[in-house]
């Protein structure tokens, strides 16, 4: 069973696009996250959420909007697609958001702007 | 300011020798951790190792152990007997607190480790 799972894995489309990646979680964790890896393979954190509260909003566009429907799932909807967008972003989750809490990677999605 | 420091962009390494990777950190907080995360070329992130700061003893997990130097503020990754498995991109991070309820992951720029036989 997969533990942190990402959809797509790809995901090619067009400036001024409106996209969503949806991850999911079903290792009960109580706090999830979102990652850019950007092409120099830096990983930042944007978003981190805690029983579906937003925690951590590092500085973001505000065309990036994580939603949580519930503790185990957290969305990244991103409106008007820029080619600076294009990076890997990373869902994760861990088991609480203070600690010595490992945090659970999922696989990943190569978003690619044209 | 937290920050974390991987000085070493790439290293070679003959399979089964031993190889380490550096990391550096910098922060005022007293409780901190350190972690240690893999890349293999398809991408995932893989945790590896951790290493609290009030831990006395260095962590070890399996072929993996962590060099801890509090007073030099280092946190050096060991690889033992490497394998050409081991070849991928080796991230150093630091859980830092960001509020009286928030810690949050600070990542180095990595270290591409590639084992050759």
């Amino acid at each position: 069973d997969t533990a942190v799972s990402q959809t797509p894995k790809y995901l090619v489309t067009q400036m001024g696009n409106d996209k969503s990646i949806k991850c999911e979680q079903n290792l009960g964790h109580d706090t999830m996250y979102w990652y850019k890896q950007d092409s120099k393979k830096f990983l930042k954190i944007m978003f981190s959420y805690n029983n579906k509260e937003l925690i951590i909003n590092e500085t973001v566009p505000n065309r990036f909007s994580p939603k949580s429907p519930d503790k185990a799932h957290l969305n990244l909807h991103i409106n008007s697609l820029e080619l600076g967008d294009s990076a890997v972003y990373f869902c994760a989750s861990s088991q609480d958001l203070l600690g010595a809490y490992e945090q659970y990677f999922g696989p990943g999605t190569r978003l690619t702007v044209t | 300011a937290q920050k974390i420091t991987q000085t070493q962009p790439g290293m070679f390494v003959q399979e089964k020798e031993a190889v380490t990777l550096d990391c550096t950190y910098d922060t005022s907080d007293q409780s901190y951790g350190l972690f240690w995360y893999k890349q293999p070329s398809s991408g995932e992130m893989i945790f590896l190792i951790y290493q609290g700061s009030y831990d006395e003893q260095n962590a070890t997990e399996g072929r993996y152990s962590l060099n801890f130097q509090k007073a030099r503020k280092s946190a050096n990754l060991v690889i033992s007997a490497s394998q050409l498995g081991d070849s991928a991109m080796y991230f150093c991070a630091m859980r830092g607190r960001l509020s009286y309820n928030t810690d949050k992951l600070i990542f180095g720029t990595g270290t591409r480790l590639q084992v050759f036989p």
